[in-house]
């Protein structure tokens, strides 16, 4: 099945600091999504890209659609506390088979920011 | 606005008993997905509903688990028999679309422990 390998798996980094994390996978994906999950709390979508080379902003987040359709990143500025989390980016199938509706997710980026 | 809402928040069960989670969609949503994360994990997608239809259970076990959306009500995830590799948290997520543009939102999620 479709798998997707997302690195690094964790990260401490200082306050005030960037932070880039990317996913790659072995097959295409029409739509990457990045989530951020807390503790005891279901994952809450940051960004969707839906466009090969395609490069989106949310306030400090930006990530892009690799061209190949198979990779995606996600970078963080100046990271602040509240940035910390889990991070999962997940891939879509949408091109119309019967798993057009089914996520698959990496297995995360642990984020730790010293204040 | 509310967003997608699961209850209970925790289960705990016995070895064998039956275990029901409930899942009630974004307003206008009528795509329903469940999914399920074990410790230190991503998601992993089980099944794919929409109204009184399921469309991929590809990822749900054979044996011992349903799920159902009913023309009216919230979905239900039904395991019987639970046993202690149920132990996980079970997250349902809702999209207006079923395709293109398919932005899943996410519910707090069902921590279920089976004792």
């Amino acid at each position: 099945g479709q798998q997707l390998n997302q690195s690094p798996q964790s990260m401490f980094i200082q306050e005030g600091e960037d932070v880039s994390m990317n996913c790659t996978s072995s097959s295409i994906f029409n739509t990457w999504l990045w989530y951020k999950q807390d503790p005891g709390e279901g994952p809450v979508l940051l960004i969707a890209l839906y466009k090969a080379g395609e490069l989106t902003s949310n306030g400090r987040l930006t990530a892009q659609f690799g061209i190949t359709r198979k990779d995606s990143f996600l970078n963080i500025s100046a990271s602040i506390p509240s940035d910390v989390g889990i991070y999962f980016c997940a891939g879509l199938d949408s091109a119309g088979g019967t798993s057009y509706g089914k996520l698959t997710f990496g297995q995360g980026t642990i984020l730790t920011v010293h204040p | 606005n509310a967003g997608v809402m699961q209850n209970p928040r925790h289960l705990v069960r016995r070895r064998g008993q039956e275990a029901r989670l409930r899942c009630s969609p974004m307003k206008g949503h009528s795509h329903v997905y469940w999914y399920r994360q074990l410790p230190e994990e991503g998601l992993k997608f089980m099944v794919y509903l929409q109204k009184e239809n399921i469309i991929d259970e590809s990822g749900m076990p054979k044996e011992r688990f349903s799920a159902e959306f009913p023309k009216e009500g919230p979905s239900i995830l039904r395991i019987q028999q639970v046993v202690r590799g149920d132990s996980a948290a079970y997250f349902c997520a809702s999209s207006l679309s079923g395709r293109v543009r398919n932005e899943q939102f996410f519910g707090p999620g069902t921590r279920l422990t089976v004792l």
